[in-house]
């Protein structure tokens, strides 16, 4: 079974105080992995989407890298309009092929 | 461009009551997704249709959910009757081309209580 793990649940930083979300996923084949964006009462907002082992990309603070078993969203001077929470999602070859979401990273970032 | 459009934004209602929620997918997508937001299950699909046709359905919990797409620009997620255990948060997503490689756009989605 397909599976998407997120770590840590919630994450507190202090505003410019760099760290990194983990998304592990467990899948026969990956088509693809996505983060998305989610704020309160708001439904995901789309940031990246990952193809192979060994890509990244960027948006301002965010970075995204992926390898073949796992993504990090690494957050780089963080503030506070950073704060939501953080879904990554995996595309799996094979089967259904719908996307598998995890339970996302709820960040809090303190002025 | 406005985006996913999804009505009401909230709805309460009481168990054995008909709830039918709507959405209006972004002009020109061909793919609109159905999706239950829970803090135990997370974001799961219910349905995903492509060009109006129902294509996987696998994720719909039980016969009292159907959701039909009429035509492009409209679809609608009914349950009947309705239980407390439907209580959740539910997103309209669309896409551009077919299936599910393509970035969604996700609705504001509709939070649904059942009492």
């Amino acid at each position: 079974e397909d599976q998407v793990t997120q770590s840590p649940e919630a994450l507190r930083l202090q505003e410019g105080e760099s760290s990194s979300l983990n998304c592990s996923y467990t899948v026969s084949g990956l088509r693809g992995l996505f983060w998305y964006r989610q704020d309160p009462g708001k439904g995901p907002e789309f940031l990246f989407t990952l193809y192979s082992a060994g890509e990244e990309k960027e948006k301002e603070r965010l970075k995204a890298t992926l390898t073949k078993k796992e993504s990090f969203l690494h957050i780089t001077a963080p503030k506070p309009e950073d704060s939501a929470t953080y879904l990554c999602a995996v595309h799996p070859a094979g089967g259904s092929e719908k996307l598998v979401f995890g339970k996302g990273t709820k960040l809090t970032v303190n002025p | 461009d406005a985006g996913v459009i999804q009505s009401p934004r909230h709805e309460v209602t009481e168990m054995g009551q008909e709830v039918t929620l709507r959405c209006k997918p972004i002009s020109g997508h061909n793919s609109l997704f159905w999706y239950r937001q829970t803090m135990m299950r997370g974001l799961e699909l219910l349905i995903y249709f492509n060009n109006n046709v129902p294509i996987d359905d696998s994720g719909m919990p039980e016969d009292r959910f159907s959701a039909k797409m009429p035509n492009a620009s409209f679809s609608t997620l009914k349950i009947q009757p309705s239980e407390p255990r439907d209580s959740a948060v539910y997103f309209c997503a669309s896409s551009l081309v077919t299936g599910y490689t393509d970035t969604q756009y996700f609705g504001p989605g509709t939070r649904l209580t059942v009492l």
